[in-house]
């Protein structure tokens, strides 16, 4: 079976800061692990994701995480916050396949000017 | 191209009342997905089809049934409504199952009330 944590519900930063949102996981298979982005009223989209292979992962927007397989860890960061970063972001795990995905809570993204 | 799209937006419902929420995916994707979301509690699976024919309960099916009328429609009915279904509903779709390389692509979500 397979589960999230997300540290921190609600996360704010100023514009040009570095972003850091936490993800841990736990998994009973080697683990595929995602991170989504949600803006208000839309559904959630593939921000990045990891399968096997190269450990940092490069995503859309200037995105990347890290895996860390000893910390069970999966954090995403972004160098340099942009006003446009201000969503909801869902880390998720799964195993073979999507119907086993877990998704965190979330955490929200403010970015202040 | 619309990706997934969902209707409605929004609806309020009395306490017994039934419903359908409607989903439909132009990509040719062969699994489909529902999930509600509710705060603090990130998106939990409620039925999710693999293929087209079949169906399998996910993580919180109880109250829900669903129907996979084709390979592009995938709805979701409430028999009977309770106050704890008030969430926000997201169909999705992926090219199959497999997750390692088949993402989800999600709806804009349907925000239901029930009175």
């Amino acid at each position: 079976a397979q589960s999230v944590t997300q540290l921190g519900s609600h996360v704010s930063v100023s514009e040009g800061a570095l972003v850091l949102l936490r993800c841990n996981y736990s998994s009973s298979v080697p683990p595929y692990l995602f991170w989504y982005v949600q803006y208000p009223n839309q559904g959630l989209q593939l921000l990045l994701k990891y399968t096997t292979g190269a450990t940092l992962v490069k995503g859309i927007n200037g995105f990347e995480a890290e895996f860390k397989k000893s910390e069970t860890s999966f954090h995403l960061t972004k160098p340099s916050a942009h006003m446009s970063d201000a969503a909801e972001y869902f880390c998720a795990v799964s195993g073979l396949n999507n119907n086993d995905m877990r998704f965190g809570a979330g955490t929200r993204l403010t970015v202040k000017p | 191209n619309a990706g997934v799209t969902q209707t409605p937006k929004f609806q309020v419902l009395k306490t017994g009342q039934s419903m359908t929420l409607q989903c439909a995916q132009d990509m040719n994707h062969n699994s489909m997905y529902w999930y509600r979301q509710d705060p603090g509690m990130g998106l939990r699976l409620i039925y999710y089809s693999a293929s087209e024919g079949t169906t399998d309960k996910g993580e919180v099916p109880n109250g829900y049934n669903v129907s996979r009328l084709n390979k592009r429609e995938f709805s979701l009915r409430l028999e009977s409504a309770a106050p704890s279904q008030t969430s926000v509903y997201f169909c999705a779709s992926s090219v199959h199952g497999g997750g390692f390389n088949s993402p989800l692509h999600f709806g804009n979500g349907t925000r239901l009330t029930v009175t």
